[in-house]
């Protein structure tokens, strides 16, 4: 099946500054690649996602990238605000969706 | 518009006890898929349903069942719980196949003594 790594784990920035967070799939059918923010003791939310057919999407301060040909994607954050703070999670998806392990930010005031 | 409701929101039970959890999907959505999510891990998928019918399963054990119902609101059950049970179980809904963007629910916290 597939196996989705995600990284780092932890971040930490200032506010103002960028995050970037990286992951990795091994499934060369993976098709939609989905990006969530949760926040303690919700569900997680979709904040954006990308199509294999598409490189790049970008919604606001918000973008996705994805390289298929490495089968890696990642987003990118900008101008982070102290709301942006939560734990975010990568998934690629064929026939079910996988989840990477989740990366906790921490946007600094 | 509502969005994806699951209820009960938390629920504490024994070992060898059974329980079901519930949700509804978003209105004109007729997939639902469940989601065991371990406290710091990502969520585990369990079970997709579509019009009615099971269309996938995770790597879960037979003591985990569901279904979907005309309305396309779903059950999930758990036979003689575990302890390793106890997660938080997430309902998703889409308008179609798991290709497509799922909304997930508040979830349904468990916690097997």
């Amino acid at each position: 099946g597939e196996n989705v790594e995600q990284h780092p784990s932890t971040l930490s920035v200032q506010e103002g500054d960028s995050a970037v967070i990286k992951c990795t799939y091994s499934d060369s059918a993976s098709n939609y690649f989905p990006w969530y923010k949760q926040e303690l003791g919700k569900g997680p939310q979709l904040i954006i996602d990308i199509r294999s057919n598409v490189g790049e999407k970008k919604d606001q301060r918000i973008a996705v990238t994805l390289n298929k040909t490495a089968k890696h994607f990642s987003l990118h954050i900008t101008e982070t605000q102290p709301e942006d703070s939560a734990v975010y999670f990568c998934a690629a998806s064929f026939n079910q969706f996988y989840f990477g392990t989740g990366t906790s930010l921490t946007v600094i005031p | 518009d509502a969005g994806v409701t699951q209820s009960p929101t938390h629920l504490i039970k024994t070992r060898g006890q059974h329980v079901t959890l519930r949700c509804s999907p978003i209105s004109g959505h007729k997939s639902v898929s469940w989601y065991q999510q371990v406290l710091g891990q990502g969520p585990q998928f369990i079970f997709q349903y579509y019009e009615k019918e099971e269309r996938g399963r995770g790597n879960f054990p037979d003591r985990f069942s569901a279904r979907q119902f005309p309305n396309y609101s779903s059950e999930l059950n758990v036979n003689a719980l575990l302890l390793g049970d106890s997660a938080l179980y997430l309902c998703a809904s889409s308008l179609v196949g798991v290709s497509y963007e799922q909304y997930f629910g508040p979830g349904t916290r468990l916690t097997v003594t």
